[in-house]
């Protein structure tokens, strides 16, 4: 089983929907890490959280850290918003990151 | 702007040859890293350095080598071992320090078999 499973696989919704891409594990963590991966393969941070909740724009992050879980929210989702979604977490006995498969999102206009 | 340049986009390999993946760094980032991805699986940690002549193996280092010479640079090669190279490869980069911070990624080079 793997450390950090992300829920779903693939995603396709329609433009204005609310998104939610969830993110389990099973490791004890120091923080946990939302990242998007363009099409053309780049990856960008969204949101390093260890806590709570973090809001920037249209996305919101969300972690438990009792439950083990993070959920990574899209509001009124649109076409540029479609990208694999990476969740990867810092577990509290190293520093390397251990890297969910990615939730491939699809927004149609 | 800072920031992480590979080099090339893309990349062939023939059987039996070695092949050097570029990455660059401006953003004075102390630890580099390499990761492999293959299609509906995470990133796999191939090497990693956290200062300069110095680097340490990942989870699947076998048929891949580094070096460190500068604190900028940190290339990747894939060896004629690596039975298995077709895959896409990331460089990062980010600050090492007893807190976590996150990594700085480049776009990647595709590698692919002739």
């Amino acid at each position: 089983k793997n450390e950090v499973e992300q829920s779903p696989q693939n995603l396709t919704a329609q433009e204005g929907e609310f998104i939610t891409i969830n993110c389990s594990y099973s490791v004890g963590i120091s923080a946990l890490h939302w990242l998007q991966q363009h099409p053309g393969g780049g990856i960008v941070s969204l949101f390093m959280l260890s806590s709570g909740k973090k809001k920037h724009g249209r996305l919101i992050a969300t972690i438990n850290i009792q439950e083990k879980h993070s959920s990574l929210h899209i509001t009124a989702s649109h076409p540029r918003d479609s990208a694999v979604y990476i969740c990867a977490v810092f577990p509290d006995s190293n520093y390397q990151l251990i890297w969910g498969a990615g939730t491939k999102l699809i927004i149609k206009p | 702007d800072g920031g992480i340049t590979q080099s090339p986009k893309y990349l062939f390999r023939k059987e039996g040859q070695n092949v050097t993946l570029s990455c660059e760094q401006n953003l004075n980032h102390d630890a580099m890293y390499w990761y492999r991805q293959d299609p509906g699986q995470g990133l796999r940690l191939i090497y990693y350095s956290q200062i300069v002549n110095d680097f340490q193996k990942g989870d699947i280092a076998e048929g891949y080598s580094v070096s460190r010479e500068k604190k900028e640079s940190f290339p990747l090669t894939v060896t004629s071992a690596q039975k298995n190279p077709t895959a896409f490869y990331l460089c990062a980069s980010n600050i090492w320090d007893a807190s976590n911070q996150p990594q700085h990624f480049g776009d990647g080079t595709r590698l692919s078999i002739l």
